[in-house]
């Protein structure tokens, strides 16, 4: 099994629509981070959290830290198609501070 | 451009054949890593640099597969004998080195590459 876990796998919305991706880990996280991809392409930094409790919001994104729970979640208010890609959550398990463990992604299909 | 640079950005090869790709990474940054992403699945840690020394290699880094950074600037992965299963998309990234401590930063908000896709034939 995967050391983290994202879901949902995919998720297609009608523009304008809110939801939420979550991302587990099974381990400790030292640093939570999120990127977009689209397909075919390299990864854009989105967002990094660090501490329990954090909450970032850019735009209409907003990334929160459960550390506790050893979970995020990314969340997109008012959805367009411009945000439509892979999402991917990574983090340093383990507390390497070396590298970053990835979950397999969720691809978001926003319909206009 | 200032960001993370990969070359080339495809690459198709037949079984067998020896690969090169590069990255040079953004100028401050003087960490690297070298990353591996197959389709649906994210991408996968191969090795990290810290200026020119080879720090860190995943043991899906075959002995087929070698990395430089000879200067602590740009990074080579080399793959011999290229085979179907070696067929992804290779990921560069860089970091600064900042701040101390578990997740502090170690890893840093990392700047990827638009990635080198390789098909073996």
């Amino acid at each position: 099994s995967q050391e983290l876990e994202q879901s949902p796998q995919s998720l297609i919305v009608q523009e304008g629509k809110n939801l939420t991706i979550n991302c587990t880990s099974s381990k400790t996280l030292y640093g939570l981070y999120w990127y977009k991809q689209k397909y075919g392409e390299g990864l854009i930094f989105l967002m990094m959290l660090q501490k329990g409790g954090e909450e970032k919001s850019h735009e209409k994104i907003t990334a929160k830290l459960d550390e506790k729970k050893q979970q995020s979640s990314l969340h997109i208010t008012a959805s367009q198609p411009s945000h439509a890609g892979i999402y991917l959550c990574g983090a340093d398990i383990g507390g390497s501070a070396r590298q970053l463990t990835f979950g397999s992604g969720t691809q978001l299909t926003v319909l206009p | 451009d200032t960001g993370v640079s990969q070359d080339p950005r495809h690459k198709i090869t037949k079984r067998g054949q020896n690969v090169t790709f590069r990255c040079d990474p953004i100028s401050e940054h003087n960490r690297l890593y070298w990353y591996r992403q197959t389709l649906g699945q994210g991408p996968e840690f191969l090795t990290y640099f810290q200026n020119e020394a080879q720090l860190e290699k995943s043991r899906l880094l075959s002995d087929r597969f070698s990395a430089e950074r000879p200067k602590g600037s740009f990074s080579t992965l080399e793959i011999q004998r290229t085979e179907q299963g070696d067929s992804a998309m290779y990921l560069c990234a860089s970091t600064p080195a900042s701040g101390t401590g578990r997740g502090t930063g170690g890893v840093s908000s990392a700047f990827f590459g638009q990635g080198t896709r390789l098909t073996v034939v």
